[in-house]
């Protein structure tokens, strides 16, 4: 079946870039109809929402921080990244990546297992 | 951006008994668009109920969800252990994504 694994480094200093890769496997990032999307969630908090793409390149976003994202996908790799710049403690979080369907009901129906990010010097 | 609240924060229920969980959004949104999920400690959230009242694979029918318009509703029928944990409801609107703020169900 489909599984994604998110992989990346666990610290981060204040100011730098965080990057994340989602890795997919048993099945194709190029999937008709599949967005892939991260999601992070601060330690004891809930769930933000953060960009999604297609395998074409299109995405969609949290405005909130959409000047610092940036979402790419490598369907040669069958992977997904994020990129979030000029990171500060707050974004110290839990980041997942996950699928949703761009038609129909949604939501997140796959996830990834979650890799902690935290920002210290 | 489409707020979601959930209530109560804590629930405190006894295995057996029902769990009625709420999340209320700031504005309407379409049953197909709303969500719930289930989170355990150190564990990626689980879809429970997709379009509002539909179960996702796998789910036990003593999940159900219901509720329209701004007013949704997840109902546990019966409590088993394995059901303590904290729930998240989900919508898509105006192009975003949101999730609430959960409920802890916790053993009383």
């Amino acid at each position: 079946q489909v599984q994604l694994q998110e992989s990346g480094p666990g610290l981060v200093k204040p100011s730098e870039t965080l990057s994340l890769t989602c890795t997919v496997s048993g099945g194709s990032v190029s999937s008709t109809g599949y967005y892939w999307a991260w999601i992070r969630q601060p330690p004891g908090k809930g769930l933000e929402w953060i960009e999604s793409i297609y395998h074409s390149g299109n995405t969609y976003y949290n405005p909130s921080l959409k000047s610092r994202v940036t979402i790419s996908v490598d369907t040669s790799k069958n992977r997904f990244s994020l990129k979030l710049s000029s990171v500060t403690a707050a974004d110290t979080a839990v980041y997942y990546c996950a699928r949703h369907l761009n038609w129909g009901a949604r939501y997140f129906d796959l996830w990834g297992r979650g890799t902690l990010v935290t920002v210290s010097s | 951006e489409i707020v979601l609240t959930q209530s109560p924060g804590t629930l405190s229920l006894s295995p057996g008994e029902r769990a009625t969980l709420s999340c209320r959004a700031s504005q309407s949104v379409s049953s197909s668009y709303l969500a719930w999920y289930q989170q355990k400690p150190g564990q990626a959230p689980r879809l429970l109920i997709y379009g509002a009242s539909s179960r996702a694979t796998g789910i036990p029918d003593r999940f159900s969800g219901s509720g329209s318009g701004a007013d949704f509703t997840l109902t546990i029928s019966r409590l088993e252990p394995e059901d303590f944990a904290v729930y998240y409801c989900q919508q898509y609107g105006n192009s975003m994504y949101t999730f609430g703020q959960g409920t802890k169900l916790e053993i009383k």
